[in-house]
């Protein structure tokens, strides 16, 4: 398995809701990232985890958290976004930082 | 802060030409560079990378040049074929820090 899975691939969230996107690999990687994407931008560092272990947070507000439950999985926990976080949410995952990076196809989130 | 961007936003070009995508980063310490193609509702995927170590790196119709003097990045790509229709990413990294440039949006005309 050579791949990083995002779900959902779609998804549309009111402001005072709560949800998750997932983020799963079986490469054995042990770096794992999430970036936000707008529209015709390059994507932009979230959070990143070595060893399940938060190494990296870019200053992401508080509404945005991240979970590491095992060394496959990977969590983005939302609560009471707003309009403007509407993006396309990329986990990726690396053998180690930073070599072999790969990137889930993403979810699309919609903020409404 | 520093950051990495690109010269051209857009480029066309014809099918089977040669094409040229350019990349320049601001942070000297950055030891390794990956081109990346992000198709429409996909996510990036990896073309090619490149260490500091290194000048030059040849793939499989692909050829990423590095001039550490004045910090420029290139990716080449032979035979430019309707397929290769994207936006490209250079990436540098320092630290496990990896970050994007503003990308170019490749157009292959038939």
């Amino acid at each position: 398995d050579t791949e990083v899975t995002q779900t959902p691939k779609h998804l549309v969230m009111g402001m005072t809701n709560k949800k998750s996107l997932k983020c799963e690999q079986h490469m054995g990687h042990r770096a794992m990232y999430w970036y936000k994407q707008k529209a015709k931008k390059p994507p932009e560092l979230m959070f990143v985890y070595s060893y399940e272990k938060l190494s990296i947070n870019e200053s992401v507000p508080s509404r945005f958290s991240p979970e590491c439950p095992n060394s496959s999985l990977l969590n983005l926990h939302l609560h009471a976004l707003q309009p403007e976080d509407s993006a396309l949410y990329l986990c990726a995952s690396s053998q180690e930082t930073p070599y072999g990076y790969t990137f889930g196809s993403g979810t699309r989130l919609t903020v409404v | 802060g520093e950051s990495v961007g690109l010269h051209l936003p857009t480029l066309s070009v014809q099918e089977g030409d040669n094409s040229i995508i350019n990349c320049a980063y601001s942070n000297s310490a950055s030891d390794y560079f990956i081109w990346y193609k992000q198709e429409s509702g996909k996510g990036p995927q990896f073309i090619i990378d490149i260490r500091s170590n290194m000048d030059k790196r040849q793939g499989q119709r692909v050829t990423v040049l590095l001039n550490k003097t004045v910090k420029h990045l290139s990716l080449q790509i032979a035979a430019t074929q309707p397929g290769d229709s994207a936006v490209y990413f250079c990436a540098e990294n320092f630290l496990g820090d990896m970050r994007f440039g503003a990308g170019t949006r490749l157009t292959v005309k038939p």
